[in-house]
């Protein structure tokens, strides 16, 4: 069974620049969570989506989005980055959710350097 | 939010070696799981642990949950240098949505 796969491994932008990061979940699996890692916060739950629609939404500001396609696939999207959005972006998907304390599977990240 | 403080936040010893690593809260754990992550990938699910004074073994590691649901241990046994990775408890609630993790022991296991 494949895992998470996250796409791209490496990204590098510009301030105020917008990106996009996708996510491809475990087959059968209809909950996609993203989290952003840093040296300083650590782990930090952005949102989840559950059959395409955004069912908890962490702390972090309106330039973070996401998306959820009918195959379960996610994007997240960053507006007009900054440069303390550098960091590691992990998706992880589930087959009931967060809300469910269903196990979650982690990819292994896309790597964001802003400049 | 719950906070979870993961203590030492480096650790790095000899092939061989038993350590142990501390998650502590203030508050009260619904449950609690423990990753690791090694360099490059994604955190992986090692056990959630939710009863009070429940001990779970994986091979040479023992997880301990405490009495009290509010710190949790993981001890490992003859540690090898496969063990090297950053170690992460994480529970949820507290107010927050999502898995709130700790800033995570990272451990060095020399040869």
């Amino acid at each position: 069974k494949a895992g998470v796969t996250q796409t791209p491994r490496y990204l590098i932008k510009t301030r105020g620049q917008q990106v996009t990061l996708s996510c491809s979940p475990i087959s059968g699996h209809r909950s996609v969570s993203w989290y952003q890692q840093t040296p300083g916060q650590g782990l930090q739950f952005l949102f989840e989506y559950f059959s395409e629609t955004q069912r908890n939404k962490g702390n972090f500001p309106g330039r973070f989005s996401g998306r959820q396609f009918s195959n379960s696939r996610s994007e997240m999207n960053v507006s007009t980055l900054e440069l303390g959005d550098s960091a590691l972006y992990l998706c992880a998907s589930s087959y009931r959710g967060e809300n469910n304390n269903s196990p979650l599977h982690f990819g292994n990240g896309t790597r964001l350097t802003v400049t | 939010t719950q906070l979870l403080e993961q203590s030492p936040q480096f650790l790095s010893i000899q092939e061989g070696e038993n350590l142990t690593v501390y998650c502590n809260s203030s508050s009260v754990f619904s449950s609690l799981q423990w990753y690791r992550q090694e360099p490059g990938e994604g955190p992986v699910l090692l056990v959630t642990v939710v009863t009070g004074g429940e001990v779970k073994k994986l091979k040479r590691l023992t997880f301990q949950f405490g009495d009290a649901r509010k710190d949790s241990s993981l001890h490992i046994t003859a540690a090898q240098p496969g063990d090297t990775g950053l170690y992460l408890c994480a529970t949820r609630g507290g107010g927050a949505d999502g898995l709130t993790f700790g800033k995570g022991t990272h451990l060095i296991i020399q040869p």
